[in-house]
């Protein structure tokens, strides 16, 4: 079982409304949670990162929630744009143990913004 | 900034021929992650360097594939032979150092093997 499930797989919305796209962690303790967009054919960028102690992050049009207590995260995106058209991944990592990174990636959710 | 370069973009290979992979990392990261994106899937760490040593290669598939970091700069992916199973874009990552810094990822190579 993946420690990171992202929900829902695919979603497909009209230019300018809003999305809520979802990431529950089992990964536990955790140092930090991260998302990312990756455009098709590119590598992943970096959107937002919490520590566990954060509960909100906010990067332009794009909101990261974490509650730490249930391990759920969610990435919201305000007034869809075409260009908002990617995978948006969740990433968690535990906390550093010597140089060794163990990040653990979910498996994205894929975002179709339409006219 | 320049960011992290890698090398080539696309490749097609038939199975049993060997392919290599080149990435340049930001400059002053010392760690250094090869990654494996199979299409509709998360990425899957293959290998981790610090500087130019070997952190976790735990899920390299070490009978094939093969990675070096000499110089501790720019390193290399290799799969010798490469089966069906490896077609996916290969994505190089670095990071300042370690877990909690930003990690700046590569365009990566999508490889296709026939």
């Amino acid at each position: 079982k993946n420690q990171v499930e992202q929900s829902p797989q695919s979603l497909i919305i009209l230019e300018g409304k809003n999305c809520t796209l979802q990431c529950n962690y089992t990964v536990s303790p955790f140092s930090n949670l991260r998302w990312y967009k990756q455009d098709t054919g590119r590598g992943p960028v970096s959107l937002t990162i919490m520590t566990f102690s954060e509960n909100t992050k906010s990067n332009g049009r794009y909101t990261a929630t974490l509650d730490a207590d249930t391990k759920q995260s969610s990435l919201h995106i305000t007034a869809s744009q075409l260009s908002d058209s990617a995978s948006y991944i969740c990433v968690v990592s535990p906390p550093r143990t010597g140089t060794a990174s163990k990040l653990t990636f979910g498996t994205g959710t894929r975002l179709q913004v339409t006219l | 900034e320049a960011g992290v370069a890698q090398s080539p973009r696309y490749k097609i290979i038939e199975k049993r021929q060997s392919v290599a992979f080149w990435c340049n990392p930001i400059s002053g990261h010392a760690t250094l992650y090869w990654y494996q994106q199979i299409l509709g899937q998360g990425p899957k760490l293959l290998i981790q360097f610090q500087n130019n040593g070997v952190v976790d290669d735990s899920q390299l598939p070490k009978d094939r594939f093969s990675a070096e970091r000499l110089k501790g700069v720019d390193s290399t992916l290799k799969i010798q032979p490469a089966k069906l199973e490896d077609s996916a874009v290969y994505l190089c990552a670095s990071t300042i150092q370690g877990a909690n810094t930003e990690a700046f990822f590569g365009q990566g190579t999508r490889l296709t093997v026939v």
